[in-house]
């Protein structure tokens, strides 16, 4: 069955960086977009921006232009989303989740990894 | 970006209840939108899509329907298990968008 698990999670410092894998099972790796979410304590979804797996191609947020940046390694069929310079507010549930139609960019999300909490705290 | 937002922001209701949630795009946006089911400490799953399409294997008391920029999700007959927070998005326009959630719990 198709399956995304995500790194566990993570406390950073003010500052730093933090990257976040998720690996895909149970289906191509290369055939489908994936996109990373992300959800603040106690409030709603928040879309990043997608990767290609097959071309690496990217597409982020506004909000993260240059903070984020999103990259795979297709030869274990896992992506990665690196967010620098965190601050506080960035203190959330990040999710990785796959566009669920192969070879064409949908924006819509299916299935969702499991999550990875990150804590942003000095 | 398309601005989403969902009515009302948490409701109670009892076991067996018809559960009626809206979401309204503050631009048209087809038909192009899905609704998630995320309940406490869970990621997100997919109910339908589409406005209206059931997922595969997703209970038949949940359904949607509307265009355009109006919209509405439906659970027929609530049962315990359906107590989460349920989220529309949008992705007709770049960048994709979700309301802000509602609430459901059992009364």
């Amino acid at each position: 069955q198709v399956q995304l698990v995500q790194s566990g999670a993570e406390v950073k410092k003010p500052g730093a960086s933090v990257q976040v894998s998720c690996k895909a099972s149970g289906y191509t790796f290369t055939g489908y977009y994936m996109h990373w979410v992300r959800q603040a304590p106690g409030q709603g979804l928040e879309w990043m921006g997608w990767i290609n797996p097959h071309s690496g191609g990217t597409n982020y947020a506004q909000k993260f232009l240059g903070r984020v940046t999103m990259t795979r390694d297709t030869s274990i069929s896992t992506g990665y989303m690196e967010l620098s310079r965190l601050r506080s507010d960035d203190t959330a549930v990040y999710y990785c989740a796959r566009d669920p139609l192969r070879g064409s960019l949908n924006n819509w999300f299916d299935p969702w990894g499991q999550g990875t909490l990150v804590t942003v705290s000095s | 970006d398309i601005q989403m937002t969902q009515s009302p922001s948490s409701l109670s209701a009892s076991v067996g209840d018809r559960v009626t949630i809206t979401c309204q795009a503050n631009h048209d946006i087809s038909n192009y939108l899905n609704w998630y089911q995320q309940k406490p400490g869970k990621a997100p799953k997919l109910l339908i899509y589409d406005a209206s399409i059931l997922k595969t294997g997703v209970p038949s008391r949940f359904s949607g329907s509307g265009s355009g920029t109006d919209f509405t999700f439906t659970i027929s007959s609530l049962q315990p298990e359906d107590i989460a927070t349920y989220y529309c998005q949008q992705y007709d326009n770049f960048p994709p968008t979700f309301g802000p959630g509602t609430k459901v719990d059992i009364k």
